[in-house]
């Protein structure tokens, strides 16, 4: 079945440093969202993409859409404690309406 | 905005007894998901219902078992508890069961099995 890979688990970084968490699928999706959940709260949408080569910005945070759509990134630049959490990506494949979670990134801001 | 609303929002249950948990889906929304995400994992899918039918099957286990009623809202019935089920149970609901659709999840019902 599909599987969509994280990485890190796990990222510590001094407040202001910059953050990356990867995707990877072992097959093309059709899309990927984004997700974010804060320590004791529920998953909340960040943004979802869709083209081949896809970039979309929201303040700090970018996120890409890889050429063959099998991976997908988020950066933030210069973090801020408010942005501790965990990090999900999901993807759906053409034949599934039911997103597969990736492990996720725990994001964790040292000021 | 109205969010998903779970209830209950804890629940502690013993080794064999039965549980029910409530989701109530966001006004107009006729897609409700259930995932089960256990300490440090993602969220796992279970089921999903549109329009009152079940419309996707997951990792549910046959112990469980979910409907949807007229009103939209879902309950998660779930017998013969094990210590293994004890997780954080999020409700998510969308406008439709579409593939591009994006999902708002509800609070959550933190599930101990004792």
């Amino acid at each position: 079945g599909q599987q969509v890979m994280q990485i890190p688990q796990y990222q510590h970084v001094q407040e202001g440093e910059d953050f990356t968490t990867y995707c990877n699928s072992s097959t093309t999706l059709s899309n990927i969202q984004w997700y974010k959940q804060r320590p004791g709260g529920h998953p909340v949408f960040l943004i979802q993409l869709v083209k081949s080569g896809e970039v979309k910005k929201q303040k700090r945070l970018t996120f890409q859409f890889g050429e063959a759509k099998k991976n997908s990134s988020l950066h933030i630049t210069a973090t801020q404690t408010t942005d501790v959490g965990t990090y999900f990506c999901a993807g759906r494949t053409g034949g599934s309406y039911i997103p597969t979670f990736g492990r996720g990134t725990s994001l964790i801001v040292h000021p | 905005a109205a969010g998903v609303i779970q209830s209950p929002r804890h629940l502690i249950k013993e080794k064999r007894e039965t549980a029910t948990l409530k989701c109530y889906p966001i006004p107009r929304h006729d897609t409700v998901y259930w995932y089960q995400q256990g300490p440090g994992q993602d969220p796992q899918f279970l089921i999903s219902f549109y329009e009152k039918m079940q419309s996707d099957k997951g990792s549910i286990p046959d112990r469980f078992s979910a409907q949807q009623f007229s009103d939209y809202h879902s309950e998660l019935n779930m017998s013969s508890l094990e210590l293994g089920d004890s997780a954080l149970y999020f409700c998510a609901s969308s406008t439709d069961a579409g593939a591009y659709n994006e999902q708002f999840f509800g609070p959550g019902t933190r599930l101990t099995v004792l």
